[in-house]
């Protein structure tokens, strides 16, 4: 089957803690995105990367990080500098020729 | 970061009505997309439209690309209950892998 695998669904973590959100993908995209949503909001981007081994930051990009090492695996860490991590994380690829696509999410809570 | 303007916020229709929104921008895109997210679940894409002035249906989906290509149009004819949902509109300014703006979405509510 193809298509972008987030997991886990869903995510929960004390505050302080790093925590890292998977994203797979197998459809060879090249490019590969991650977004957050907050509830009633709409999605903002965190982190993007157009081929392997480079990223570009997002509008939010302060208090995560990620890598890209495998065409189709782009990790999120949220580092304990977010302020406020709890939050929709919704991953994305596309490539040229193919419309952007997204994971099914994981919704990380931190208390 | 940039973003577009999409109207309305939210909605609340009886079934059978037919539903429009847009969304507008002061910047000019090469492409246009539709996305519909239920609750809990990633965003599904339902149209996508590359050219200024492109009708595009599917199934009881309608979308526009506008002409002056700062904006776009979304129907949905006699609605149902499984229409519920949050529709974003999204753009792109430049070709290639380039990131989308998306606007704030519109929430659809159906009374059955």
């Amino acid at each position: 089957d193809g298509g972008i695998t987030q997991s886990p669904k869903y995510l929960f973590r004390k505050e302080g803690q790093n925590v890292t959100l998977s994203c797979e993908q197998n459809l060879n995209h090249d490019a590969m995105y991650w977004y957050r949503q907050d509830p009633g909001q709409g999605l903002r981007l965190i982190y993007y990367s157009q081929i392997v081994n480079d990223f570009q930051k997002g509008d939010i990009a302060e208090g995560y990080s990620v890598s890209r090492e495998k065409k189709e695996s782009f990790p999120l860490t949220v580092t304990s500098a977010q302020k406020n991590p709890t939050a929709f994380y919704l991953c994305a690829s596309s490539s040229a020729g193919s419309e952007q696509y997204f994971g099914p999410g994981t919704r990380l809570t931190v208390t | 970061g940039q973003q577009l303007n999409q109207s309305p916020q939210s909605m609340f229709i009886q079934e059978g009505e037919d539903v429009s929104m847009n969304c507008t921008s002061s910047s000019i895109f090469n492409t246009w997309l539709w996305y519909k997210q239920d609750p809990g679940e990633g965003p599904v894409l339902l149209i996508a439209l590359y050219k200024a002035g492109e009708l595009t249906s599917n199934g009881r989906l309608t979308a526009q690309f506008g002409i002056t290509r700062k904006d776009s149009f979304l129907n949905i004819s006699a609605s149902i209950p499984s229409d519920v949902g949050i529709y974003f509109c999204a753009g792109r300014l430049n070709t290639g892998n380039t990131p989308l703006v998306f606007g704030k979405g519109t929430r659809l509510s159906v009374i059955a």
